[in-house]
């Protein structure tokens, strides 16, 4: 099946530094990712949904100044935590698709991230 | 928002017995999906079933779907250890944009 990387898998960051998590898809081109976050033991939470080439669409309560996500290439897309605090910890996970082909998604392996 | 709800929340069976987790969901949709995920891992897509089909099987697993009641149902038969995981359902929806909404999860444990 597809693969789909994420980097880093796991970050310790001090509050107030910025934080970027890659995502690429490694043997398919995906035109369509996204990315979502996980809070222990709580479901997945869509943050947004990105497009290559173009802007990310963000859901409700997700603020696109906080978490910038860049889809610049049809194998990798990039989200930023930009001035992580205490409450940004989480897990969090990028998906992969080229809905021309499949209808399934493919999931990288998540990365944790933990801000002191 | 989350649209998918699961139930249970925690499923505790001994091994050899068979799972049934179920979820429901409030919009139409063009399919659904199971997924699986260890603790603080990954998640592993186990099955998905199309809005036009009712039941699929892959091993010992057994997903309905009953697009009348917006539900679905995901079954593990002979349940091993191993299967101990967090089960979710996840939708996309029919409103375009292959957008994918996680239920709630159930988290399933298997005493050996």
């Amino acid at each position: 099946g597809a693969v789909v990387s994420q980097h880093p898998s796991r970050v310790i960051c001090k509050s107030g530094t910025s934080v970027k998590i890659e995502c690429r898809s490694l043997d398919f081109q995906a035109t369509t990712m996204f990315w979502y976050r996980q809070f222990p033991k709580q479901s997945l939470m869509l943050m947004a949904t990105s497009n290559e080439g173009s802007k990310a669409t963000y859901e409700q309560g997700v603020e696109k100044d906080k978490f910038l996500i860049n889809h610049a290439s049809l194998t990798l897309s990039t989200l930023t935590v930009a001035s992580a605090h205490p409450e940004d910890s989480s897990f969090y996970i990028c998906s992969a698709a080229d809905p021309a082909y499949t209808d399934t998604q493919y999931f990288g392996p998540g990365t944790r991230l933990t801000v002191l | 928002s989350q649209q998918g709800e699961e139930d249970p929340q925690a499923l505790s069976i001994q091994e050899g017995e068979n799972a049934t987790m179920n979820c429901s969901y409030k919009t139409s949709i063009n399919n659904l999906q199971w997924y699986r995920q260890n603790s603080g891992r990954g998640l592993v897509h186990l099955i998905l079933i199309r809005s036009n089909e009712r039941e699929k099987h892959s091993g010992r697993l057994r997903v309905t779907l009953d697009t009348s009641k917006k539900s679905s149902s995901l079954l593990i038969t002979a349940s091993r250890a191993a299967d101990t995981a967090s089960y979710f359902c996840a939708t996309e929806a029919n409103t375009g944009g292959f957008k994918t909404i996680f239920g709630a999860g159930t988290r399933l444990f298997v005493k050996a």
